[in-house]
């Protein structure tokens, strides 16, 4: 069963810039999540689909963050314009049926200058 | 959403069980505890679960005490493989979106 996957890995920008990640969750997980981890923390919920449809963005920046997750499937999450502090990694996971464990994507690395 | 508390760091010497305790004094009745373990360079992925009951399963076990406010992780034998931040997480089974709230988590470093 392939896993969570997502892209670019790496990716460094200025602040101002614009910036996008996307996720492909493993195939029939309903359920998918963006997280981000500042260094030396925990990972940080920032929002949560069911579906298409969005179950949870309370803690998404939505000033300069968006998401979305056309058909159901896919999902890409934009960052525009960049600040410093959202020097990150960003984890995509998923979860199916039953809701046993999320599973979690490599991340993408994101750095701003 | 209910508290964890876990040590910063551990270490422990390859081949030997390591115990990574856990306290959550404040859980309730429908929070299941869940362990996640973060990989360097990777992202978090599942270890174990258990609501009452002591669990186990092919990566670890879990044991809970009898009044839920603490749990231990339980790695049989440590590889140097195991070296990695977990993280004890309470999740409300009555909470149909399936939210994980991480703390900071513990770090384990295996020793050869």
């Amino acid at each position: 069963e392939a896993g969570v996957a997502q892209s670019p890995r790496y990716k460094i920008i200025e602040k101002r810039q614009s910036v996008a990640f996307w996720c492909n969750p493993i195939s029939g997980h309903a359920t998918l999540y963006w997280y981000q981890q500042i260094l030396g923390q925990g990972p940080k919920l920032l929002i949560q689909f069911q579906n298409n449809g969005v179950v949870d963005d309370s803690q998404l920046p939505k000033d300069r963050f968006s998401a979305e997750r056309l058909k159901g499937v896919d999902s890409t999450l934009k960052i525009q314009p960049a600040k410093l502090e959202d020097s990150a990694v960003y984890l995509c996971a998923s979860t199916g049926l039953g809701f046993l464990a999320q599973y979690f994507g490599p991340g993408t690395r994101l750095l701003v200058l | 959403d209910a508290k964890t508390t876990q040590p910063n760091s551990m270490e422990s010497n390859e081949e030997e069980p390591v115990h990574l305790p856990c306290n959550h004094s404040t859980i309730s009745g429908t929070d299941y505890i869940h362990w996640y373990r973060q990989l360097p360079s990777q992202g978090p992925e599942y270890v174990i679960h258990g609501l009452t009951s002591n669990v186990n399963n092919r990566m670890a076990s879990l044991a809970i005490a009898e009044d839920r406010k603490s749990s231990t992780l339980i790695l049989h034998r440590a590889t140097l493989r195991d070296a990695a931040v977990y993280y004890c997480i309470l999740r409300d089974r009555m909470d149909s979106s399936y939210k994980l709230i991480f703390g900071s988590g513990t770090r384990l470093l295996v020793r050869p």
